[in-house]
């Protein structure tokens, strides 16, 4: 069965630079959530967005946006990356908003 | 109080044995109740959901909720070392017509050879 696909799988960036993290939903999944997991803890909510709208907004970062195209294929862009930014980003999907959700593999951004 | 609790752990049971994860949440309305595996460095996996009070098992897993008493557990059966791994409580609230999907913390699962 297709899973939710994210990319890349690692990225490297410096402070200061600019990164986009991409997620692909599972197809017909209509909602899509991204999640930030530092090392050694649980993952902290950042934004979600049902049929292409913005629907909650967790912890995330003013420097942080993130948006749902068309194809309810999923963006996060990051600006201004700083140290405290390396983490494990993860994407997950869903049918709806009270539906199970699923986890793509995550993007582990490394900040140097 | 948090929406969504989890004892962090570690829980630490021998092989073969049942290992038994709780959680417990404040939201009275809450439906749906998830489960999920995670492996260090890896995605939380969906491993059980249940939305009706009682028991619902799954090979090995066996998902219970209590919705008077505001718990949701889950039962490893024949405990494998390979088990070993933070299991994450979710439940989704909802409010006014919106859905709100809260994780516990999780706890973390050692499943000693």
């Amino acid at each position: 069965a297709a899973g939710v696909i994210q990319s890349p799988r690692h990225l490297i960036k410096e402070k200061r630079e600019t990164a986009t993290l991409k997620c692909y939903p599972i197809p017909r999944h209509d909602t899509v959530y991204w999640y930030q997991q530092g090392p050694g803890q649980d993952p902290q909510f950042l934004i979600s967005f049902y049929e292409k709208m913005q629907s909650d907004k967790g912890s995330i970062p003013d420097r942080f946006s993130a948006q749902q195209f068309s194809d309810y294929h999923s963006e996060l862009n990051m600006s201004s990356l700083e140290l405290g930014d390396s983490a494990l980003y993860f994407c997950a999907s869903s049918l709806g908003e009270d539906q199970p959700q699923h986890f793509g593999d995550g993007t582990r951004l490394s900040i140097l | 109080q948090k929406e969504v609790e989890q004892n962090s752990g570690p829980l630490s049971v021998p092989e073969g044995a049942i290992a038994s994860l709780n959680c417990t949440y404040s939201d009275r309305g809450s439906q749906s109740f998830f489960w999920y595996r995670q492996y260090s460095g890896k995605s939380p996996e969906l491993i059980m959901f249940i939305y009706s009070n009682g028991d619902k098992e799954d090979g090995r897993f066996t998902a219970q909720l209590n919705k008077a008493s505001q718990y949701v557990s889950l039962l490893i059966r024949d405990s494998q070392p390979s088990d070993s791994a933070t299991y994450l409580c979710a439940v989704i609230l909802t409010t006014s017509g919106t859905y709100k999907y809260i994780f516990g913390t999780g706890t973390r699962l050692k499943v000693l050879a």
